[in-house]
């Protein structure tokens, strides 16, 4: 699978939108985006996947660039329960594994 | 509504001693099951996946192995543990969908 370069870090404030980056330069046409987060002691959790057009669901927004290279997941409103650590994951079908990298740590700050 | 069950929530084994960790899933038929392990501070690590009974493949050479004897059942093993086998480890499904669901996690310390 293709990898995923995420910042270790970010910090927003409660209430304020996130953007997450992510690249994948070297993203096959058929690759799915998908991220996950993990809370603190908590399995990863489903946040979004897309293909080439922005998608929205009720926890956020991913926004696709056109050449498919990069991608950020966006937080419209951040909440302390949104703190975790964020993944990007390259998945070119639906049975192979996820296969995790290091991620996006997210701190929210009241 | 699919469910998965992972237990114990956690354990204290001693250096040497064996182990099982069971997951069973409920609600859907023939997913595909994974085994995930996350040393502390770390990231999550694939262990073992499986598309069907039987059918297991292994990602990290170790001491630990995986069996399937049932579509819905995964079950992790090891004969004899070492110390760098403690961590977070977590059983993960798959299927039709794109999502995959995770369980709660096994917390393990070998001591």
């Amino acid at each position: 699978d293709a990898k995923t370069t995420q910042p270790n870090s970010m910090e927003s404030n409660e209430e304020e939108p996130v953007h997450l980056p992510c690249n994948h330069s070297t993203i096959s046409g058929t690759d799915y985006i998908h991220w996950y987060r993990q809370l603190p002691s908590q399995g990863p959790e489903y946040v979004i996947h897309g293909l080439t057009s922005n998608v929205n669901n009720r926890m956020a927004s991913l926004a696709i660039a056109e050449d498919r290279k990069s991608s950020t997941l966006i937080l419209h409103r951040a909440t302390l329960r949104d703190a975790a650590v964020y993944y990007c994951i390259l998945r070119r079908y639906l049975n192979t594994p996820l296969v995790f990298g290091k991620g996006t740590r997210l701190s929210v700050i009241a | 509504s699919q469910t998965i069950h992972q237990w114990p929530a956690t354990l204290v084994q001693p250096v040497g001693s064996p182990l099982s960790l069971e997951c069973t899933v409920e609600g859907t038929s023939n997913p595909n099951l994974y085994w995930y392990r996350q040393a502390a501070g770390r990231g999550l690590q694939l262990l073992f996946y499986s598309v069907g009974i039987g059918q297991i493949s292994s990602e990290v050479p170790q001491n630990l192995s995986a069996s399937r004897p049932q579509d819905r059942q995964f079950i992790l093993s090891s004969k004899k543990l070492l110390l760098s086998d403690s961590g977070f480890y977590l059983c993960a499904w798959s299927s039709v969908i794109p999502e995959a669901f995770f369980g709660q996690g096994t917390r393990l310390t070998v001591v």
